[in-house]
């Protein structure tokens, strides 16, 4: 079956300009999940739902980042007023319901690379 | 804020050679998860320990998680150019509210 996808795969962008990152889930997985990557480091937790419910946005750097998941299945990350330390690979991962104690398997997308000039 | 260091950060061998990676941390983590990641490829899991002093194999890559839940192993026996990557391991706190903590990566390159 299909994997998660992400979109645009890439994005260059203007400092000051706004972007949308989307992230379209395995279907039926309940849990979605954002991170941000530097290259040849592990991902850095951003935010988390299950559902259409934001669980944790603890990780999300500060209030020109946003998520949403209104239907519960296609994600957007939204980036306001870009500025050039938001360059990064934005990744998305989905997995069935994570609540208990025993992490289950998390499916990473390709990512977005983010530049920002 | 819980954090997990790996070491070492790199990792250069010859094919045929033993390796172990580290994962450590201050703080007692529920489960932990190994991942793997190919260049331009998202990191896909390896394995999950659950118990304090699990031993899992697979093939030749033996995972253990400390006796306390802080700290967990990797050693993989006769390294193979194949095994070259980005390996992550990634823990969840006892809150456990679905937020996973990844370290910071191991790069390894087998030489053929």
């Amino acid at each position: 079956g299909a994997g998660v996808s992400q979109s645009p795969r890439y994005k260059v962008t203007k400092r000051g300009q706004d972007v949308a990152l989307r992230c379209d889930p395995i279907s039926g997985h309940v849990s979605l999940y954002w991170y941000r990557q530097a290259l040849g480091q592990g991902p850095e937790f951003l935010t988390y739902f299950n559902y259409e419910a934001q669980q944790d946005k603890s990780g999300l750097p500060n209030d020109r980042f946003s998520a949403e998941r209104p239907e519960g299945s296609i994600s957007t990350l939204t980036i306001q007023r870009t500025e050039q330390r938001d360059s990064a690979m934005y990744r998305c991962a989905s997995s069935p319901i994570q609540g208990g104690l025993i992490l289950v398997e998390q499916f990473f997308g390709p990512g977005t690379r983010l530049t920002v000039l | 804020t819980q954090l997990l260091e790996q070491s070492p950060q790199f990792l250069s061998i010859q094919e045929g050679e033993n390796l172990t990676v580290y994962c450590n941390s201050s703080s007692v983590f529920s489960s932990l998860q190994w991942y793997r990641q190919e260049p331009g490829e998202g990191p896909v899991l390896l394995v999950t320990v659950v118990t304090g002093g699990e031993v899992k194999k697979l093939k030749r890559l033996t995972f253990q998680f400390g006796d306390a839940r802080k700290d967990s192993s990797l050693h993989i026996t006769a390294a193979q150019p194949g095994d070259t990557g980005l390996y992550l391991c990634a823990g969840a706190p006892p809150s456990n509210t679905g937020k996973l903590i990844f370290g910071q990566g191991t790069t390894l390159q087998v030489k053929p």
